[in-house]
């Protein structure tokens, strides 16, 4: 069984369109990250949500806005795409205790592809 | 802000060889060190994990080293294979609330080549 899935795996648009990506996870954590890597492979992270919540919102355009509708589930909507947004996408997920001793091994779905043109 | 840098983008070994891969960091020490392996077209995968309070940490032919005083961690394979062939990613990380918490911060990366 997958662990962390997303789809699509590749998404090829038109500058200006609107996508949204999509990532399960069946862990059972309660922690669900995106992350962006660019073509020189260096990899941020742009927001995470525990339980639900925002807690990390990296300096990310406002474009960019993130959906938990449950612990399992983190989707990624992008408005009016630019050809900067051109990267691969990775959701990730962990279980995280606050301010407990670190546990913190991410677990990384494939990826998606965003080409925009 | 924190700043992570290992050693290089490419290290190139033959097989048989050790390979050592470092990742330097600055300002605040982190709680713990990870290190991912990531292969061509897939996420990051797992495969260490080293706290602020130890020293070296063993699994199979891995074995990483943390030394707070030099800001640094040192990742080895040991008797290292085509199949190592790979990049290797070390993230740095904080026990905290709130922002900090569960928050990874990535170094670029040193794709590693084993050839035979």
């Amino acid at each position: 069984d997958t662990a962390v899935s997303q789809t699509p795996k590749y998404l090829v648009t038109q500058m200006g369109n609107d996508k949204s990506i999509k990532c399960e996870q069946n862990l059972g954590h309660d922690t669900m990250y995106w992350y962006k890597q660019d073509s020189k492979k260096f990899l941020k992270i742009m927001f995470s949500y525990n339980n639900k919540e925002l807690i990390i919102n990296e300096t990310v355009p406002n474009r960019f806005s993130p959906k938990s509708p449950d612990k399992a589930h983190l989707n990624l909507h992008i408005n009016s795409l630019e050809l900067g947004d051109s990267a691969v996408y990775f959701c990730a997920s962990s279980q995280v205790v606050s301010g407990g001793p670190p546990r913190e091994t991410q677990y990384f779905g494939p990826g998606t592809r965003l080409l925009v043109l | 802000s924190q700043k992570i840098e290992q050693n290089s983008e490419a290290l190139n070994i033959q097989e048989g060889k050790t390979a050592t891969l470092t990742c330097n960091y600055t300002n605040y020490s982190p709680a713990y060190l990870q290190w991912y392996r990531q292969d061509p077209g897939r996420g990051p995968v797992f495969l260490l994990l080293i706290r602020e309070n130890e020293k070296e940490k063993r699994k199979e032919r891995l074995k990483v080293t943390f030394d707070t005083t030099l800001k640094q961690s040192l990742f080895h394979i040991t008797a290292s294979q085509p199949a190592d062939s790979a990049t290797y990613l070390c993230a740095l990380g904080w026990r905290g609330r709130g922002s900090t918490l569960g928050r990874l911060y990535f170094g670029r990366g040193t794709q590693l080549t084993v050839w035979p």
